[in-house]
């Protein structure tokens, strides 16, 4: 059974550096196949992808916030980390992480979809 | 970046009815279009990938179609567990966006 599972801090103070965790299991971040994505919900607001790693170490952000995020893994933890520097109010959200699949069809097309997703884990920016 | 618009916002209907949620991408993104379920303190689950394509265990009532720029979600049947904030969601390229969602409400 493939399962996702965020932890980190549930209240972060303006200005300061977030790390959050992805522990997965089921599946292996070293399969060419997956990749595993980050995104957030702010209360009432909808969700907002923020970033992704892929087996092969490619990388990608969200254009707003790529200043401000790194996404790294470590493969013999089956860990995923985001880091988010200098947080405000704003980024206060629910994070999840999810898998990403990939489905290779011919000619040359990848489709990816985020399947399965983490429960979420709640960040709260306040003083 | 490309933006996606779904519409509408919210939706009011009842069990039984079949309901169609419309999704627009800014470029032209082929069939790399994706669907989510959402419900409030839950996962988000994956409906359909592809513009149309079943993730297994999705019931048949929900199908998707469309492609280039426009999409539909359709539910035909509406069941009391299919009240929840749908999300689509481009895959054509990074980064993935989703659209503001369509929230489906219990007439």
């Amino acid at each position: 059974q493939v399962t996702l599972k965020e932890s980190g801090p549930v209240v972060v103070k303006p200005t300061e550096t977030l790390t959050l965790t992805c522990t997965v299991s089921g599946f292996s971040l070293s399969n060419p196949r997956m990749g595993v994505s980050w995104i957030r919900q702010p209360p009432g607001k909808a969700l907002e992808w923020l970033a992704h790693i892929f087996s092969d170490d490619e990388k990608s952000y969200s254009s707003p916030l790529e200043s401000r995020l790194t996404i790294s893994k470590d493969t013999s933890k089956s860990q995923v980390v985001l880091i988010m520097t200098n947080v405000n109010p704003l980024d206060t959200a629910t994070y999840y992480c999810a898998r990403i699949r990939q489905e290779f069809r011919v000619p040359a097309a990848v489709y990816k979809y985020f399947d399965p997703w983490g429960q979420g884990t709640p960040v709260t920016v306040s003083s | 970046d490309i933006q996606m618009t779904q519409s509408p916002s919210s939706l009011s209907a009842s069990e039984g009815d079949r309901v169609t949620l419309t999704c627009r991408a800014s470029q032209s993104i082929g069939t790399y279009l994706n669907w989510y379920q959402h419900k409030p303190g839950k996962a988000p689950k994956v409906l359909i990938y592809a513009a149309s394509s079943f993730q297994r265990g999705v019931p048949p009532r929900f199908t998707g179609s469309g492609s280039g720029t426009h999409f539909t979600l359709t539910i035909s049947g509406l069941q009391p567990e299919d009240f929840a904030t749908y999300y689509c969601q481009q895959s054509h390229s990074a980064p993935y966006t989703f659209g503001q969602g369509t929230k489906l409400e219990n007439k």
